[in-house]
């Protein structure tokens, strides 16, 4: 089976940067897209085809893919930011989600 | 703006059938621009996908799940179903449904319903 490789958690400082990576064999041959699930809510779509923002989202939220990564990028993290991420591709007509990582903002 | 809502039965017994539905507003299943997908995440893990349907009522499954899972449409209602055969308490989750965007291998999830909880217990 393929399997999507994400940290168990990332801290950030209000106003810095955030790097949430996602790993796999030949992931950069994929399409990636990336989900915000804050506590007790439904997840929702930050990034589709690897760099892709969904209308209304903050530009601060990027993504982007090399090789063996897929990176979610959040510049000037904000306090509201913090959430459990997910990963997602398609392989072997399945959809596949990475384990989730939880940003802490402090 | 398109909304989608689960319903159906918070508990279920072990061995029997889950059953939910979900219906769709904003939006016509009947218009085959899309997938229409389930997905699932027990108490304080991740998210696990079950399987999508295409309003022609093609589908694709998670491997793990074929045996026991079965995703339908009724585009008159503009409601897609999900049933999951044999519970156990391992089925315990929160099941969301969410529209599918499939382009040949490009796919993602938007948007997505609010969730309903079914706990599997005697």
């Amino acid at each position: 089976s393929y399997d999507l490789s994400q940290p168990p958690s990332v801290s950030v400082s209000p106003g810095q940067t955030a790097s949430i990576t996602c790993s796999a064999d030949k992931l950069g041959n994929k399409y990636v897209s990336w989900y915000q699930q804050k506590a007790g809510q439904s997840p929702m779509l930050i990034i589709y085809q690897d760099s892709n923002r969904p209308s209304g989202l903050p530009e601060r939220f990027s993504g982007s893919t090399s090789g063996n990564s897929a990176t979610l990028t959040i510049s000037g993290t904000q306090t509201m930011d913090e959430a459990d991420y997910y990963c997602q591709a398609w392989d072997s007509s399945t959809v596949i989600f990475g384990g989730g990582t939880k940003l802490t903002v402090l | 703006q398109v909304q989608l809502q689960e319903s159906g039965p918070g508990l279920v017994k072990p061995s029997q059938t889950l059953s939910l539905i979900c219906t769709v507003s904003g939006a016509s299943i009947g218009s085959g621009e899309y997938y229409w997908s389930w997905i699932r995440q027990p108490p304080g893990k991740g998210l696990e996908w079950i399987g999508y349907s295409y309003y022609r009522g093609r589908s694709y499954y998670n491997l793990s799940l074929k045996s026991r899972v079965t995703i339908s449409v009724d585009t008159s209602k503009d409601q897609f179903f999900l049933k999951l055969n044999s519970v156990t308490a391992a089925d315990t989750a929160v099941y969301y449904c969410a529209r599918c965007f499939s382009i040949g291998d490009q796919v993602w999830l938007d948007p997505w319903g609010q969730g309903t909880l079914v706990t599997v217990s005697s």
